[in-house]
């Protein structure tokens, strides 16, 4: 079935420092979804990307779907306090068995230093 | 209420006792979901329902029961409860069950099983 890997698991910066989460699927995407989560909060949709190597900005989040639909990655600049939480992707794809579902990656827990 | 609820907030649980948690939502989405998430391990999908009446299993179904008697509502039942299922349930619905269409999550259930 398909799986969906995010590195890395955990990362501390200091506030200001820029932060990146990849996200690698072992199957060919038709869309990726990106949601946060604060602590002690439930997930929460940013954003999705459909197209081949789309990049779409929110702020200083900076999302981007590679040119193979396998691959996707969220960039922080600066980052703030206000970032703290984990970030998760979920890929839309096919999972076997002639249906698709939306598969969620273990989470980048980010936390910043002040 | 807007969005979706779920109850209870958390519960402590013996083991081999039944629970049903409980999720309803006022958005008139058609598809719902359950999900189950433990440290490391992200979100993993339990049931899910795309429309009233009909129900599917996911990655970890193994232990649950769900049911879909209504658009509104969408409960899960542990039928004899054990330790390895103390986590935190969130429930999800989305307008369709459609790879395009975003996830909103409830509040969650911390569920401790001893």
């Amino acid at each position: 079935g398909q799986q969906v890997m995010q590195i890395p698991q955990y990362q501390h910066v200091q506030e200001g420092e820029d932060f990146t989460t990849y996200c690698n699927s072992s199957t060919t995407l038709s869309n990726i979804q990106w949601y946060k989560q604060r602590p002690g909060g439930h997930p929460v949709f940013l954003i999705q990307l459909v197209k081949s190597g789309e990049v779409k900005k929110q702020k200083r989040l900076t999302f981007q779907f590679g040119e193979a639909k396998k691959n996707s990655s969220l960039h922080i600049t600066a980052t703030q306090t206000t970032d703290v939480g984990t970030y998760f992707c979920a890929g839309w794809g096919y999972s076997g068995a002639g249906s698709y579902q939306l598969t969620f990656g273990k989470g980048t827990k980010l936390s910043v230093i002040p | 209420i807007a969005g979706i609820t779920q109850a209870p907030t958390s519960q402590i649980l013996a083991a081999g006792r039944r629970m049903t948690l409980r999720c309803t939502q006022d958005m008139r989405h058609n598809a719902m979901y359950w999900y189950r998430q433990d440290l490391g391990l992200g979100l993993r999908l339990i049931h899910y329902s795309n429309t009233a009446g009909t129900t599917g299993k996911g990655e970890v179904p193994d232990g649950y029961s769900v049911s879909r008697a209504n658009t509104d509502d969408f409960p899960l039942t542990l039928a004899s409860a054990v330790p390895s299922q103390t986590s935190v349930y969130f429930c999800a619905s989305s307008e369709s069950s459609g790879g395009s269409n975003e996830q909103f999550f409830g509040p969650g259930t911390r569920l401790t099983v001893l």
